[in-house]
């Protein structure tokens, strides 16, 4: 089993609000990632880190913002969330190199209102 | 990135082997493919992965041609908890993220 959790799994919040996103890993991976996904549609990645004090835009872009201060943790920050922010978000952590796979999260299923 | 065909749909019975297809013909010879499924709501799972040799751990199979240009994701005795979506993904190695592209998936329904 992979360990890494992601809270709130749901959210309804109107338009306007400030919420974050918390992921937190305790494998000591020092990659992660943010991935946004609609019902039934594919994955995008929208942000990732190499480690503390990495973080990179992902392909699809994304309003939001990340932070890695610690290893273990990886928010995903929305300033004003609108309508079109509906999604699930999906973290993700990885170890260092080119061939290790990826362990997600259970989600977070954002609706705002 | 080498982009990956997967049929959208396919139906197995339950108990017998399921062959799920993916095509990966502009693959390159750093890349590694990588088999994940996600079952409904939840967050994706790795199954395994592969370069160039044929791989077997406790969940799946996996067969890739000698060219690399295509390769089989085979679970062995599926379960109804084996429904879910099955993605065939190409990793791009190196510097930009490692990161996962996600295509559209075969989905995959176990029957009694």
């Amino acid at each position: 089993e992979a360990d890494i959790y992601q809270t709130p799994r749901y959210l309804v919040i109107g338009t306007g609000k400030k919420i974050t996103l918390e992921c937190s890993q305790t494998m000591g991976h020092d990659k992660m990632y943010w991935y946004q996904q609609d019902p039934g549609m594919e994955l995008h990645l929208i942000h990732y880190s190499y480690g503390v004090n990495s973080t990179e835009k992902g392909d699809l872009s994304s309003e939001s913002t990340v932070s890695r201060i610690r290893t273990e943790h990886f928010p995903l920050t929305l300033e004003s969330a609108r309508p079109s922010h509906t999604s699930q978000y999906l973290c993700a952590s990885s170890e260092l190199g080119d061939s290790y796979e990826q362990y997600f999260g259970p989600g977070t299923r954002l609706t705002v209102t | 990135d080498a982009k990956t065909t997967q049929p959208p749909s396919m139906d197995c019975a339950e108990g017998r082997a399921a062959n799920l297809p993916c095509n990966h013909s502009t693959i390159s010879g750093n890349e590694y493919v990588y088999w994940y499924r996600q079952i409904h709501s939840q967050g994706p799972q790795y199954i395994i992965h592969g370069l160039k040799n044929n791989e077997t751990n406790e969940m799946a199979s996996l067969i890739i041609t000698e060219d690399r240009k295509s390769s089989t994701l085979i679970l062995p005795h599926a379960t109804l908890r084996d429904t879910a979506v099955y993605y065939c993904i190409v990793r791009v190695a190196g510097a930009a993220g490692n990161k996962l592209t996600f295509g559209g998936g075969t989905r995959v329904l176990v029957k009694p």
